[in-house]
């Protein structure tokens, strides 16, 4: 059974502060991993396709980091901004599957 | 261009009936996922089509749920004799290729009563 982990569950910073947080995955096997972030109300939106050890990514203020061999990933948003706030969702499939597992999600609030 | 799109976006049922809740991908999009979504869960994985065919139904969880993708474009997924615990948001994606990044419709809420 996968488990894709991710923590903390929520996370409350100032506006101007960056943060980041983690998603765990079972590192035999590796296939993807999967970035998405999800507002209220709103579908989730993909953020990060990752494959490679030792990919890192960036989107604007954002980026992400990852490492297969010890099955992990690092979310990291750079100088929160209140239209940050939203779910981070990461997945990654199952051995030899399309059949991709979720985390439950960091939940970022950015106060202004 | 459009994005997913999924009817409708909220159904309530009674307990036993039956629903369809249908799914319509980016045009072009040869994967199309199914999850569904409980309070402070994330999505979980129900059926994987990659083109007419269900690559993986695994998530299903039981005979009461049942996808289709007759013409590889549509997707209905039918939940027959409803269970309260089937109340959920259900999700739909759609992908470009398998391994892709998926685009998400904004879901449907089921409430069964």
């Amino acid at each position: 059974i996968l488990n894709v982990e991710q923590s903390p569950q929520s996370l409350h910073v100032q506006e101007g502060d960056s943060t980041n947080f983690t998603c765990s995955f079972p590192s035999s096997n590796f296939y993807a991993l999967h970035w998405y972030r999800w507002e209220t109300a709103k579908s989730p939106e993909a953020l990060f396709v990752m494959t490679l050890n030792g990919d890192e990514k960036k989107k604007g203020r954002i980026s992400a980091t990852l490492n297969t061999k010890e099955g992990y990933s690092y979310l990291y948003i750079k100088g929160s901004q209140p239209e940050d706030s939203a779910t981070y969702l990461c997945a990654s499939p199952t051995q030899g599957t399309y059949k991709y597992i979720f985390g439950t999600g960091t939940r970022l609030k950015v106060l202004a | 261009g459009a994005g997913v799109s999924q009817t409708p976006s909220n159904k309530v049922t009674e307990k036993g009936k039956y629903v369809e809740l249908r799914c319509d991908p980016i045009s072009g999009h040869t994967a199309l996922y199914w999850y569904r979504q409980s309070l402070g869960q994330g999505p979980e994985f129900l059926i994987y089509f990659q083109g007419t065919g269900a690559a993986d139904d695994s998530g299903l969880p039981n005979d009461r749920f049942f996808a289709v993708r007759p013409e590889g474009s549509v997707s209905t997924l039918k939940i027959q004799r409803t269970e309260r615990g089937d109340s959920a948001v259900y999700l739909c994606a759609s992908s470009s290729h398998r391994g892709g990044e998926q685009y998400f419709g904004p879901g449907t809420r089921l409430t069964v009563t």
